[in-house]
């Protein structure tokens, strides 16, 4: 199957600091990009909708200025926590679609766990 | 507003038993419906995908079938083996938006 790549796998960061994690589609090109949040033991939580060229579709209740999504290429979109705090310590896992779009399988990231301290 | 649930949250079975995990959704109208694998502290793992046309699909000891009338899929493993424990989520893709909505997972456990 088409492989997406997430990096950092992890990254431990002061409280009041910026990280930025990046999704790459790498043997594909993808339209849209789809970022989560996953707490422990719960399922996936769609943050935003990301797409190539445009801004970014966010998800009721998810802060547009703290989680900033850019789609600059068809193969790489980033996720920037500006300003973190303990609370936003979780997994985010981001995932695309191939060229066939709704029709066509979504691949995800080895996901990134970020740690505020 | 579509929901997905999964039934059981949990399994724990000996190896080479057969099993079946659930998968409901409330509303029909999706484009698909997909099964990943996803290990602790890891992504997620595409397993299978089945078009909303579709009645089944195969990949190996997997197979996955949809009955998109009653809202219902199932998967199942035969000749379960202990690298097959894992959490399994299914999603659907919903008409009229791109993105996927997930179930709660079924934590299954194989004992060898």
């Amino acid at each position: 199957g088409a492989v997406v790549s997430q990096h950092p796998s992890w990254v431990i960061c002061k409280s009041g600091t910026s990280v930025k994690i990046e999704c790459r589609s790498l043997d594909f090109q993808a339209t849209t990009m789809f970022w989560y949040r996953q707490f422990p033991k719960q399922s996936l939580m769609l943050m935003a909708t990301s797409n190539e060229g445009s801004k970014a579709t966010y998800e009721q209740g998810v802060e547009k200025d703290k989680f900033l999504i850019n789609h600059a290429s068809l193969t790489l979109s980033t996720l920037t926590v500006t300003s973190a705090h303990p609370e936003d310590s979780s997994f985010y896992i981001c995932s695309a679609s191939g060229t066939g779009g709704i029709w066509t399988e979504a691949f995800f990231g080895q996901g990134t766990r970020l740690t505020v301290v | 507003k579509q929901e997905v649930t999964q039934i059981p949250a949990a399994l724990s079975v000996p190896e080479g038993e057969n099993l079946v995990l659930n998968c409901s959704f409330t509303d029909s109208a999706i484009y698909n419906l997909q099964w990943f694998r996803q290990d602790p502290g890891k992504g997620l793992t595409s397993l299978l995908l089945i078009q909303s046309s579709q009645r089944e699909q195969t990949s190996g000891r997997l197979n996955a079938s949809l009955d998109k009338s009653s809202g219902r899929s199932t998967l199942y493993i035969a000749a379960s083996q202990p690298g097959d424990s894992a959490t399994y989520l299914c999603a659907v893709r919903i008409q009229g938006a791109q993105k996927l909505v997930f179930g709660q997972g079924t934590r299954l456990t194989i004992n060898p």
